[in-house]
């Protein structure tokens, strides 16, 4: 089973400010593997970038993936209020099982 | 409107049954893999099982294995998880969402809970 370990656990910043999370894999992926959420509590996870560096329909473009082989960066480039969510990285490689990160919890100061 | 709807959650003793359901509608369901994922209260997400677009295929995760089974009526646009033999560490909100390509899950349903307790 590939396990994710996703860092820093919580991150706390401004309105404004440029948000980085990582995510690491405990074998390598085909970018194509790479899969990350937005979740809001009371409210349905939201798929946010695919393919480690597609944006999903809607999404917008201060979201943004990266990333390759067992590390991945989701980045937020300028953090409005309404991002406050935890964010998941998720791997598919074609076949189960599937396994999600631990989560990162984006705080607004 | 394209959506998924779960139903069937609630309150259930540990060692008894639920089956929940979720209603897919706007698209054709019969294209796509689903899947369950689960929350557990102040936890992170949790793939739990998958079925292929035509039924034919179905994975679990090691946790529920041998306790839960997933299916789906193509005619009713609609895919089921029976839950068997539930434990407390199952209390969790169900989510329902649909498989793209065997790579990620693109439409989430608003999820279901399903709460075991004596």
């Amino acid at each position: 089973e590939i396990v994710l370990t996703q860092s820093p656990g919580t991150l706390s910043l401004s309105p404004g400010e440029r948000a980085t999370l990582s995510c690491r894999a405990s074998q390598s992926l085909s970018s194509s593997s790479l899969a990350w959420y937005q979740k809001k509590p009371g409210q349905a996870p939201r798929l946010l970038i695919y393919g480690a560096s597609s944006r999903a329909t809607g999404i917008p473009d201060r979201f943004s993936g990266s990333g390759s082989g067992t590390d991945f960066t989701l980045t937020i480039s300028r953090l409005e209020p309404e991002d406050l969510a935890v964010y998941y990285c998720q791997q598919y490689v074609g076949s189960p099982p599937i396994t999600f990160g631990g989560g990162t919890k984006v705080e607004i100061k | 409107q394209v959506q998924l709807v779960e139903s069937g959650g609630g309150v259930v003793q540990p060692g008894r049954s639920l089956r929940l359901s979720c209603a897919a509608s706007g698209f054709t369901f019969s294209d796509y893999g689903m899947h369950w994922v689960r929350q557990a209260p102040g936890k992170g997400l949790e793939w739990v099982a998958l079925i292929w677009h035509d039924g034919s295929s179905q994975y679990y995760a090691d946790s529920v294995k041998g306790r839960f089974s997933i299916s789906r009526d193509n005619s009713k646009n609609t895919q089921y998880l029976q839950m068997n033999s539930l434990r407390a560490e199952d209390t969790a909100v169900y989510y329902c969402t649909r498989d793209i390509r065997s790579k990620y899950f693109d439409l989430w349903g608003r999820g279901t809970l399903v709460t075991v307790s004596s």
